[in-house]
């Protein structure tokens, strides 16, 4: 089974940009969660989609959404792109059932360079 | 709000010897914990995860971690540092059925021969 796919690897912006972030979970998960990785932050959980709908949201500004869609694939949105918006950022996927102790799948994640 | 905490930013092992990684985590409530991997420029991958049907849980390549409710901790080891071990380690937890993992701040795993 193929695993999580992110597209692109890679991406080089200019502040005030916007840039669009694309993921594809595992076969049969409905869950798709993203993730914002720096080196001053760590980790840091930016939202989650369920069937099209955002269950989760992290404390991150408006300039940052996302939308899933029927197939379960997921996009994040960045608008008016910032310095400190320069990050790795990952997506997991998951079953989606709603038990805590559910596994989530990691892809290889976005690095986004904004210049 | 639940917080976990790895002590130290940077582990160093000799080749052979044991890697120890601690991970300690702030809830009254146990929360679920796992423990992923991160080679460079990779995503991460899963080593083991404790859903409370085992205190001592095993994981892949030859990892395993114990959880203790008195002490709040969930430390990861192996018995024999291999080369290939060499990687960031991440400690997380996860308590809201949203699929909101909670990150420590990463280990750097460093082997030498």
């Amino acid at each position: 089974k193929a695993g999580v796919t992110q597209t692109p690897r890679y991406l080089i912006k200019t502040r005030g940009q916007q840039v669009t972030l694309s993921c594809s979970p595992i076969s049969g998960h409905r869950s798709v969660s993203w993730y914002q990785q720096t080196p001053g932050q760590g980790l840091q959980f930016l939202f989650e989609y369920f069937s099209e709908t955002q269950r989760n949201k992290g404390n991150f500004p408006g300039r940052f959404s996302g939308r899933q869609f029927s197939n379960s694939r997921s996009e994040m949105n960045v608008s008016t792109l910032e310095l400190g918006d320069s990050a790795l950022y990952l997506c997991a996927s998951s079953l989606g059932t709603g038990r805590v102790q559910e596994t989530q799948y990691f892809g290889p994640g976005t690095r986004l360079l904004v210049l | 709000a639940q917080s976990v905490t790895q002590l130290g930013s940077h582990v160093s092992v000799s080749e052979g010897a044991l890697v120890l990684l601690r991970c300690n985590y702030s809830s009254s409530v146990p929360p679920y914990l796992f423990w992923y991997v991160q080679y460079p420029n990779q995503g991460l991958q899963l080593l083991l995860k404790y859903t409370s049907a085992a205190t001592l849980v095993k994981g892949i390549n030859g990892f395993e971690a114990e959880f203790k409710k008195s002490e709040t901790s969930f430390h990861l080891t192996k018995p024999s540092a291999h080369m290939s071990d060499a990687a960031e380690y991440f400690c997380a937890a996860e308590n809201t059925g949203f699929q909101k993992l909670v990150f420590g701040t990463g280990t750097r795993l460093l082997v030498s021969p």
